[in-house]
C-alpha cells in the first residue's frame, strides 16, 4: 500500500513564499503529483515529478528527492485566489491509480 | 485542455433511491475512468477504477453492489448508488487518464455533490 503525509494546514501572507512537503512511503514508485483544489471544486493538475530534481512552472515549483521519499511544492509570489487545498498523490506503477495524501489547506491573508 | 463532465453537479434524493451519476470525456478517449468520493476537508478516496469494456475493479472496503459502475464507451463511465442512504452523503468526484505522453495527468469532473434525507 502507500501512505503520505502532508501538513493539514498552512498560513501564508500575500506576496510570500510558501512550502508545502510530502513524504510517502510506496511500494512501488511511479513518479510525485500535485493538485489543488478550491472548495467545493474539482482538482485540477500542477505539476508531475518523476525523477529528482526541481521542476518549475511560472510561480510554482515542485521538487523531488527519491532516496528520500520527500517531495515539495513551493509557491513563490502568493495571491489571494492561491488559497486552496494542496494533495500530493503517487502511483505504485504506471498501471494503478492515484493515491492521494490528505491536503494541505492554504490559506493566504492579506 | 482535455475537459471531463460530470453531471449531476448536485442532487438530493430520499433514501432507499438509486442516484446515477455520468462522468464523459469530452475530447479524449478514456480507457480507464477513477471514481473518488470525498468527505469535507477531507483527501480523495479511490473507490474504484473503471475499465472501458470490462469489469470495474474496486478499492477494499467498497461494495460493488452498492456501487455499480458500467463504463460502456470509450467517453462514458456512470457510477449508481444504488438504494442510496445518509451515509452516503458525500462528495464524488470522476477522474480520466489520458493515454499518450499526458498520461500522468489526471483530469477531474466537477464533481456530484450527493445528499441523502
Amino acid at each position: 500500500g502507500q501512505s503520505l503525509e502532508q501538513p493539514s494546514e498552512v498560513t501564508a501572507v500575500e506576496g510570500a513564499i510558501v512550502q508545502i512537503n510530502c513524504t510517502y512511503q510506496t511500494s512501488g514508485f511511479y513518479g510525485l503529483s500535485w493538485y489543488q483544489q478550491h472548495d467545493g471544486g474539482a482538482p485540477t493538475f500542477l505539476s508531475y515529478n518523476a525523477l529528482d530534481g526541481l521542476e518549475e512552472t511560472g510561480r510554482f515549483s515542485s521538487f523531488l528527492s527519491r532516496s528520500d521519499s520527500y517531495g515539495y511544492l513551493l509557491l513563490q509570489e502568493l495571491q489571494m485566489k492561491d488559497s486552496a487545498s494542496y494533495f500530493c498523490a503517487v502511483r505504485n506503477s504506471g498501471n494503478t491509480p492515484l493515491v492521494f495524501g490528505k491536503g494541505t489547506r492554504l490559506s493566504v491573508i492579506a | 485542455g482535455a475537459v471531463v463532465s460530470q453531471h449531476p453537479s448536485r442532487v438530493i434524493c430520499k433514501s432507499g433511491t438509486s442516484v446515477k451519476i455520468e462522468c464523459r470525456s469530452l475530447d479524449f478517449q478514456a480507457t480507464t475512468m477513477f471514481w473518488y468520493r470525498q468527505f469535507p476537508k477531507q483527501s480523495l478516496m479511490l473507490m474504484a477504477t473503471s475499465n472501458e469494456g470490462s469489469k470495474a475493479t474496486y478499492e477494499q472496503g467498497v461494495e460493488k453492489d452498492k456501487f455499480l459502475i458500467n463504463h460502456a464507451s470509450l467517453t462514458l463511465s456512470t457510477l449508481t448508488v444504488t438504494s442510496a442512504h445518509p451515509e452516503d452523503s458525500s462528495f464524488y468526484i470522476c477522474s480520466a487518464r489520458r493515454t499518450g505522453p499526458t498520461n500522468e495527468k489526471l483530469f477531474f469532473g466537477s464533481g456530484t455533490q450527493l445528499s441523502v434525507l
